[in-house]
């Protein structure tokens, strides 16, 4: 079983619109929680990374935010913009070596 | 200044084939990972390596798979006798140390197609 279940697993949203994605882990130990972008044919980007002492962090338009003690965390999309366009994705590090858990995705896509 | 870069960016082989992926990652970064990407799917490790250390190949899902390091820089994965399940994008990263918080910085990925 995935350590790291993100739903949903796509979202087609209009432009504009608001969206929020959300992430379930079962990591253990956990060190920290990042989000990621990844454009199509390209490389994860991240966007945030959250430790467990920090409940939301935002990066421009995402806010991110986390409960390390259901295990929960979302990320939130304000004014959706064509160029959200993307998979995002949900990484947990349980500490060490930087070993990552990397969840399937949510695949959202923004249409005008 | 320079990000992760790979090559190929796309690679199609014949089954039973050897292929190599290359991987530069940030000058300086002493951490660097192999990560594959199937369709629909997550991403899974397959190496990593820290500084001169030996590497860590727990993900690496056959003896067919194999990567090296040169000189703490440029790294190469080595996937002998190619299968169709191989078919993904391998990506790589590096980080500027194995800490758990440090940043993953990933290159733009190799696709790979065996037919």
């Amino acid at each position: 079983k995935n350590q790291v279940e993100q739903s949903p697993q796509s979202l087609i949203i209009l432009e504009g619109k608001n969206c929020t994605l959300q992430c379930n882990y079962t990591v253990s130990p956990f060190s920290n929680l990042r989000w990621y972008k990844q454009d199509t044919g390209r490389g994860p980007v991240s966007l945030t990374i959250m430790t467990f002492s920090e409940n939301t962090k935002s990066n421009g338009r995402y806010t991110a935010t986390l409960d390390a003690d259901t295990k929960q965390s979302s990320l939130h999309i304000t004014a959706s913009q064509l160029s959200d366009s993307a998979s995002y994705i949900c990484v947990v590090s349980a500490g060490g070596n930087n070993r990552l858990a990397f969840g399937k995705g949510n695949q959202v896509v923004v249409i005008p | 200044g320079a990000g992760v870069s790979q090559s190929p960016s796309n690679k199609v082989t014949e089954k039973g084939k050897d292929v190599e992926l290359r991987c530069d990652p940030i000058s300086g970064h002493t951490a660097l990972y192999w990560y594959r990407q199937s369709l629909g799917q997550g991403l899974e490790f397959l190496i990593y390596f820290q500084g001169n250390s030996a590497p860590d190949k727990s993900g690496l899902p056959s003896d067919r798979f194999s990567a090296e390091r040169t000189g703490g820089s440029v790294s190469t994965l080595t996937i002998q006798r190619t299968q169709q399940e191989d078919s993904a994008v391998y990506l790589c990263a590096s980080s500027p140390d194995s800490g758990a918080f440090y940043e993953q910085y990933f290159g733009p990925g190799t696709r790979l197609t065996v037919t």
